[in-house]
C-alpha cells in the first residue's frame, strides 16, 4: 500500500518568514495530493491540493508543488501569521479514494 | 448544511466495554470513513463506504465494525474496548469521483476523544 513521509514534524519560523515542508510517498499510482490544516480541538481542514497533471498550484499565500518522477510534494507558506501555526498534513490518494496521511507537521509562528 | 458532525465529543470507557460513535452527514456525500489520530501518526484510515450497503475495511480495521444503512449516517462500533483504541476518532466524507475528479474533498467532523481505561 502507500506509504507517506513527512517532514520535519516540527518547524518554528518567525512572523513573516517562510515555511516549507516536504512529503514524499511510495505508490507512483497515487495521482491526488491534498494539504489539510488542522487547529487544536478540530478537525483538518482541506487547505490545497493538487493533482497528478499539475507540477504546481497557488492560492494567496500558499503553493504546493509536485515532483511526480521523484515522488514528492512540497506545502510552502510565505509570510507566515500567527493564525498559520496548526499542525499541517499531507495526504496522498491512490486506489478507491483511500487517503494515506503524513505523520504531520506542528507549525509554530513566533509574533 | 451542518457538514459532517460527530457524537459524543468525549468518551471514557473500560476495558471490555462497547460502545457506538455516531458520524453523520448532510450532504449528500456517497464515500464516507472513520479515522484514529495518535500522536505522531498522522490519521489512519479504519473503515470507509462508498455508499449505503457498501463497506470496506481500511489500514486498522481489527476491533471495529461499520455498517451503512442510509446515506446520511455511518456508525463505528468497538465491540471490545482495549486501551490501544484510546484515540481521537474522526470521520469523513465527499463526493466518490473517480480519483483526480473534481469531488474527492474529504470534510472532517470534530472528532471523538475516547480514552480506555
Amino acid at each position: 500500500g502507500e506509504n507517506v513521509e513527512q517532514h520535519p514534524s516540527t518547524l518554528s519560523v518567525q512572523e513573516g518568514d517562510s515555511a516549507v515542508i516536504k512529503c514524499t510517498y511510495s505508490d507512483s499510482a497515487s495521482n491526488y495530493f491534498p494539504w489539510y490544516k488542522q487547529e487544536l480541538g478540530k478537525g483538518p481542514q482541506l487547505i490545497i491540493d493538487i493533482r497528478s497533471n499539475v507540477g504546481e498550484k497557488k492560492d494567496q499565500r500558499i503553493a504546493v508543488t509536485l515532483n511526480k518522477t521523484a515522488k514528492h510534494f512540497s506545502l510552502h507558506i510565505t509570510e507566515t501569521q500567527p493564525e498559520d501555526s496548526a499542525v499541517y498534513f499531507c495526504a496522498a490518494m491512490g486506489a478507491g479514494n483511500m487517503l494515506t496521511f503524513g505523520g504531520g507537521t506542528r507549525l509554530m509562528v513566533k509574533p | 448544511n451542518a457538514g459532517v458532525t460527530q457524537t459524543p465529543k468525549f468518551q471514557v470507557l473500560k476495558t471490555g466495554q462497547s460502545m457506538t460513535l455516531q458520524c453523520a452527514q448532510d450532504m449528500n456525500h456517497e464515500y464516507m470513513s472513520w479515522y484514529r489520530q495518535d500522536p505522531g501518526m498522522g490519521l489512519r484510515l479504519i473503515h470507509y463506504s462508498v455508499g449505503a450497503g457498501i463497506t470496506d475495511q481500511g489500514e486498522v480495521p481489527n476491533g471495529y465494525n461499520v455498517s451503512r444503512s442510509t446515506t446520511e449516517d455511518f456508525p463505528l462500533r468497538l465491540l471490545s474496548a482495549a486501551p490501544s483504541q484510546t484515540s481521537v476518532y474522526f470521520c469523513a466524507s465527499s463526493y466518490h469521483g473517480t480519483s483526480g475528479g473534481d469531488y474527492n474533498e474529504q470534510f472532517f467532523g470534530p472528532g471523538t476523544r475516547l480514552t480506555v481505561l
